[in-house]
């Protein structure tokens, strides 16, 4: 089955503990980007690769970091996380960008 | 800074009715256009692509784009219940390999 995944789907952890977020596709996508969705703020990208060792930042970046060393995965890292990162956070992979992207289930992070 | 303009709603329609939601974008130079439903803390889920000017229908659904007015719409025909969801418009960027979402339209289909 073609999908996005993402773990872990829940996450609460503590200002400053470094964390990391997988996401992985099976669809041999060159395109994935990771978006964070606040209420009345919409869907907002953060990072996007255009392929391996390919990427760059969206429109709110700060406090993130991102790595793609191969096709398939695409994690977000969280450093220092602080509590105005607490958010929804998905991972989506398209064959091109200006094609359909697919997104994965989602990752709901809280912290405190 | 490009810019998706959706109304908020909630759009609130019968069982059994048409369903129409808009959507402008601030940017001449799109290219690709997406409609995705997003039940309530779940992921967008693509319903339609649509890439030039016209109608694009897909069972229920209808997509039309209208370039010159930058506007493009999603018609759903026969509206269900398990049709309410808020409905995003996506379109891409030209020249930064990106899409900008609008913040989406609620819709609540009532039996």
């Amino acid at each position: 089955e073609a999908q996005v995944t993402q773990n872990p789907r829940y996450l609460i952890t503590v200002t400053g503990k470094k964390l990391t977020v997988t996401c992985s596709q099976n669809m041999n996508h060159e395109y994935m980007s990771w978006y964070r969705q606040d209420p009345g703020l919409g869907l907002r990208q953060i990072y996007y690769s255009m392929n391996v060792e390919v990427t760059d930042k969206g429109d709110v970046p700060e406090g993130y970091k991102v790595s793609r060393k191969e096709k398939r995965n695409f994690p977000l890292i969280l450093e220092s996380p602080s509590p105005n990162q607490t958010s929804l956070y998905f991972c989506a992979s398209s064959w091109r960008p200006k094609y359909e992207q697919y997104f994965g289930p989602g990752t709901r992070l809280t912290v405190t | 800074q490009k810019e998706v303009e959706q109304n908020s709603g909630p759009l609130s329609v019968p069982e059994g009715a048409i369903a129409s939601l808009n959507c402008t974008y601030s940017d001449r130079g799109s290219q690709s256009f997406f409609w995705y439903r997003q039940y309530s803390g779940k992921s967008p889920e693509l319903i339609m692509s649509i890439y030039s000017n016209g109608d694009k229908e897909d069972g229920r659904f209808t997509a039309q784009l209208n370039k010159a007015s930058q506007y493009v719409s999603l018609l759903i025909r026969d509206s269900q219940p398990s049709d309410s969801a808020t409905y995003l418009c996506a379109v891409n960027n030209p020249g930064y390999s990106t899409l900008t979402f609008g913040k989406g339209t609620m819709l609540l289909v009532s039996p």
